[in-house]
């Protein structure tokens, strides 16, 4: 069974770091075709995608958000790291991390955490 | 950049009866369009990947075509389980990322 837990700070003030962690269970980051991303989602607004790491080490972002982020892995602790710098209130989401698998399924998300609220607020 | 146009924004139909969502891209796409369930409160759920597959345990109401830049969600006949957002999103091979629709909250009319 494939699970994806994220964890992270609840509240976070203007012009600090994020970081979240992503911890998997039931499949191999190392594995061909074996992705994470993470998405977040303002309340009551759209999924916005930020960024993916690969099986490779490749990593990809949201264009608009490149130089605020890095993500990470470490596969010997089934686990995936995302940083978002510069916190501003805007950022206040619901952050999800999914499992995404390429090949046959085109990077489809097919697997997700259940989320972490993160407000920023001074 | 690719921009995913959803419609309707809200699409209000009865149980039973036959649900179209739309989902319409800025540019001809590659087969790498999915659909998303979202209830309230919940992380979104896989449906369709592929344009036209359905995910593992997804039932067989719930179906997905391509025509150019024009794809569609059809649910055959609705539960009152199926009520809830639905996004298309599409994976772009290069540069690589998504880009998710803005919604269509179906809701029971």
């Amino acid at each position: 069974q494939v699970t994806l837990r994220e964890s992270g700070p609840a509240l976070v003030k203007p012009t600090q770091t994020l970081t979240l962690t992503c911890i998997f269970s039931g499949f191999s980051l190392s594995n061909s075709g074996m992705c994470v991303s993470w998405i977040r989602q303002p309340p009551g607004k759209a999924l916005e995608w930020l960024a993916l790491i690969d099986w490779d080490d490749d990593k990809y972002y949201n264009t608009s958000l490149k130089s605020r982020l890095t993500i990470s892995k470490d596969t010997s602790k089934d686990l995936v790291v995302l940083t978002l710098t510069d916190m501003d209130p805007v950022d206040t989401a619901t952050y999800y991390c999914a499992r995404a698998l390429g090949s046959n399924y085109y990077y489809a998300m097919d697997v997700w955490g259940q989320g972490t609220t993160v407000t920023v607020s001074s | 950049e690719i921009v995913m146009t959803q419609s309707p924004a809200t699409l209000s139909v009865s149980p039973g009866e036959r649900a179209t969502l739309s989902c319409r891209a800025s540019q001809t796409l590659s087969s790498s369009l999915a659909w998303y369930q979202q209830k309230p409160g919940q992380a979104p759920r896989l449906l369709i990947y592929a344009a036209s597959t359905r995910a593992p345990g997804i039932p067989a109401r719930f179906s997905g075509s391509a025509s150019g830049t024009d794809f569609t969600l059809t649910i055959s006949s609705l539960q009152s389980e199926d009520f809830a957002i639905y996004y298309c999103q599409h994976y772009n091979n290069w540069p690589p990322g998504y880009t998710f629709g803005q919604g269509t909250k179906l809701e029971i009319k």
